[in-house]
């Protein structure tokens, strides 16, 4: 598609599992960003990759929330030992490298810690 | 801290009515963007603006920028109900290039005939 994509939809948790959330970004978009999404609320950015470097992670709320983008395309974002605060959905967006550019978003994955 | 304030937070509108969504942020930015969210989906870009003074419209909503004052309005004319959604105004604050976007908390735009 031409979209951010992002799997799974919808993912429920027991507290204390880890969860892996995948973002497959637009084509040829160099920027990734992540972002977490309280209910009723903004999107709060989490961390920022430029192809595979993560430049800014300054938003990921404790060590157990991870980022990569290996291979700079695909992206995934891990969290370990969820807890029920973790609750939220997960939005991830591309943008092609530069000034001027909006950034795409994907449609989310909704998280529950249960 | 940058801060990014919308208000109002909520609005009921009835159709063919005017109103104007106020933006403001607490830093010194020229870029900011408005995305549109309808529920349980993705945010939308609506506009994006890029200097003092720029004015953006498309169909019913024009947006403005002015970063003396560090606002931003969201104009709606005559409201349709296909416009219910919720607003969020963002800033960029990176200044050099695109990066960490600061999202206000949004304002849920209820259209009723």
């Amino acid at each position: 598609g031409a979209g951010v994509s992002q799997s799974p939809r919808y993912k429920v948790a027991k507290r204390g599992q880890d969860v892996a959330l995948r973002c497959d970004p637009i084509s040829g978009h160099v920027s990734l960003f992540w972002y977490q999404q309280a209910l009723g609320q903004g999107p709060e950015f989490l961390t920022y990759f430029q192809n595979e470097a993560q430049l800014d992670k300054s938003g990921l709320p404790s060590d157990r929330f991870f980022a990569e983008r290996p291979e700079g395309s695909v992206s995934t974002l891990k969290i370990q030992r969820t807890q029920q605060e973790d609750s939220a959905v997960y939005l991830c967006a591309s943008s092609y490298s530069g000034l001027l550019q909006p950034q795409h978003f994907g449609d989310g994955t909704r998280l529950s810690i249960l | 801290e940058l801060k990014v304030e919308q208000n109002p937070l909520f609005l009921s509108m009835q159709e063919g009515k005017n109103y104007t969504i106020y933006c403001n942020y607490s830093t010194t930015s020229d870029r900011l963007y408005w995305y549109r969210q309808d529920p349980g989906k993705s945010l939308e870009s609506l506009f994006v603006l890029l200097s003092n003074g720029a004015v953006k419209q498309e169909g019913r909503l024009m947006a403005s920028l002015d970063t003396k004052a560090r606002l931003s309005t969201l104009h709606i004319t005559a409201a349709v109900h296909d416009l219910s959604a919720t607003y969020f105004c963002a800033v960029d604050i990176y200044g050099g290039s695109q990066g960490n976007l600061i999202f206000g908390k949004g304002t849920k735009l209820s259209v009723k005939p």
